[in-house]
């Protein structure tokens, strides 16, 4: 049962590049999220989908994008990669909302140099 | 708006002896309270949750916490710290006026021997 699955893991990216982080899901889960956790901050949301098709900016969206064309898949997308994004992202999924557990991924650690 | 507060950012303690991490939120809504948990290099793991049933919340490896309206509070205990226990906990809410589950910033848990 695997759960949440983020790849890659780890990856340094050159200011400017770009690079999409994909999220899957085996628990036929509507709801996805990407989160960016730093240091100090917690854990602050990127964008959420409710649902195939669907994507909604969270906290803070500015310099990412998502696509959600199948429901086992959430991928987040960065156009052109800035320093300030090195951070370790995470994937979640939940069946819904409310009193639902949210389940995380493992984490993809990415640089920005 | 609905906000969550750590008040330790580091807590150590002796092997043996009780844990308390502490959380309040602020909420306009009944609120969902979760706790959890990530050890090194690992994704975020449920400890709890409470979801307007009992106020008083088991969870997994002896944790619980007490959810008090009146103090609006969500504080973590464990009787008897162990080494594993050493990790990053992470309380968190979510509201029926949001759509996303917000972070405190997190307590990282020293045990010493």
């Amino acid at each position: 049962n695997a759960g949440v699955t983020q790849t890659p893991k780890f990856r340094v990216l050159k200011t400017g590049q770009s690079m999409t982080l994909l999220c899957a899901q085996d628990m036929n889960h509507e709801y996805m999220y990407w989160y960016r956790q730093d240091p100090g901050m917690g854990l602050r949301l990127i964008h959420y989908s409710v649902g195939e098709g669907t994507t909604a900016k969270g906290e803070v969206p500015d310099g990412y994008n998502v696509s959600r064309l199948k429901k086992q898949n959430f991928l987040l997308g960065l156009e052109s990669a800035a320093p300030s994004q090195t951070s370790v992202y995470f994937c979640a999924s939940s069946f819904g909302l409310s009193g639902n557990t949210i389940y995380f991924g493992e984490g993809s650690w990415l640089t920005v140099v | 708006a609905q906000s969550v507060t750590q008040l330790d950012s580091h807590v150590s303690v002796s092997e043996g002896t009780p844990v308390l991490l502490r959380c309040n939120y602020s909420s306009s809504y009944s609120p969902s309270l979760f706790w959890y948990v990530q050890h090194p290099n690992k994704g975020l793991q449920l400890l709890l949750k409470y979801t307007s049933a009992a106020t008083l919340v088991k969870g997994i490896n002896g944790f619980e916490a007490e959810f008090k309206k009146s103090e609006t509070s969500f504080h973590l205990t464990k009787p008897s710290a162990h080494m594993s226990d050493a990790a990053e906990y992470f309380c968190a809410l979510f509201t029926g006026g949001g759509n996303k589950l917000t972070f405190g910033t997190g307590t990282q848990l020293k045990v010493e021997l």
